[in-house]
């Protein structure tokens, strides 16, 4: 079955290390997405990627690193230098003109960092 | 830039009864599209509704449906017959469909289901 896959579920990491979010997709999307939930913030954009090798910051990139080597993978690196890293984060994916721009989501990353 | 508000932060709604949700946005393109996601407990965002600008006819899902008023910059999304499993998070979003193709969330709307 076609989908994304986000692995762990949840994660545990002391402050100052840094910590690696997977993202997989293999529905073929060009495109994919990292975002950050926080209650009562809905959905913010960390970076994107429309193509292998290039990514764009959103709105929220401070603290947070990514990259595209291939098409089917887009890792976030949660760096020591994010100042509130505990949250829930949703990586995404498409192709703009394909299922009419619809995005879909992986499972999700609770990350705890204390 | 273009921005999605949901002035609700949470609706509360008799099963079997009907439900409206908001959603205002703000953009100077002319073609986009708009969609509803809903986030159960799981926390796995699913699809519900999507709106194509350049379409007038509003879209339909089953008991869910949506006004969209593209003048006003109005696309609210009306659940019919409501059931226990339609509990969850609403989330209102744009998408743009030039350029970069970024998506742009609203807040959300928490939805109570009451037995």
């Amino acid at each position: 079955d076609g989908g994304i896959t986000q692995s762990p579920k949840y994660l545990f990491r002391k402050e100052g290390q840094n910590v690696t979010l997977s993202c997989e997709q293999n529905l073929n999307h060009d495109a994919m997405y990292w975002y950050r939930q926080d209650p009562g913030q809905g959905l913010r954009l960390i970076y994107y990627s429309q193509i292998v090798n290039d990514f764009q910051k959103g709105d929220i990139a401070e603290g947070y690193s990514v990259s595209r080597e291939k098409k089917e993978s887009f890792p976030l690196t949660v760096t020591s230098a994010q100042k509130n890293p505990t949250a829930f984060y949703l990586c995404a994916s498409s192709t703009p003109g394909q299922s009419l721009y619809e995005q879909y989501f992986g499972p999700g990353t609770r990350l705890t960092v204390t | 830039a273009q921005t999605v508000t949901q002035s609700q932060p949470e609706m509360s709604v008799q099963e079997a009864e009907t439900v409206t949700l908001s959603c205002t946005y703000d953009t100077s393109e002319s073609d986009y599209y708009l969609f509803w996601y809903k986030q159960p407990p799981s926390r796995q965002m699913i699809l519900v509704i999507r709106q194509e600008a350049y379409k007038q006819q509003n879209a339909t899902e089953n008991r869910f449906s949506v006004n969209f008023q593209k003048a006003a910059k109005s696309f609210s999304l009306k659940i019919s017959d409501s059931q226990l499993g339609d509990a969850a998070m609403y989330f209102c979003a744009y998408g743009r469909t030039s350029g970069t193709y970024k998506y742009i969330f609203g807040t959300g709307t928490r939805l109570k289901v009451l037995a």
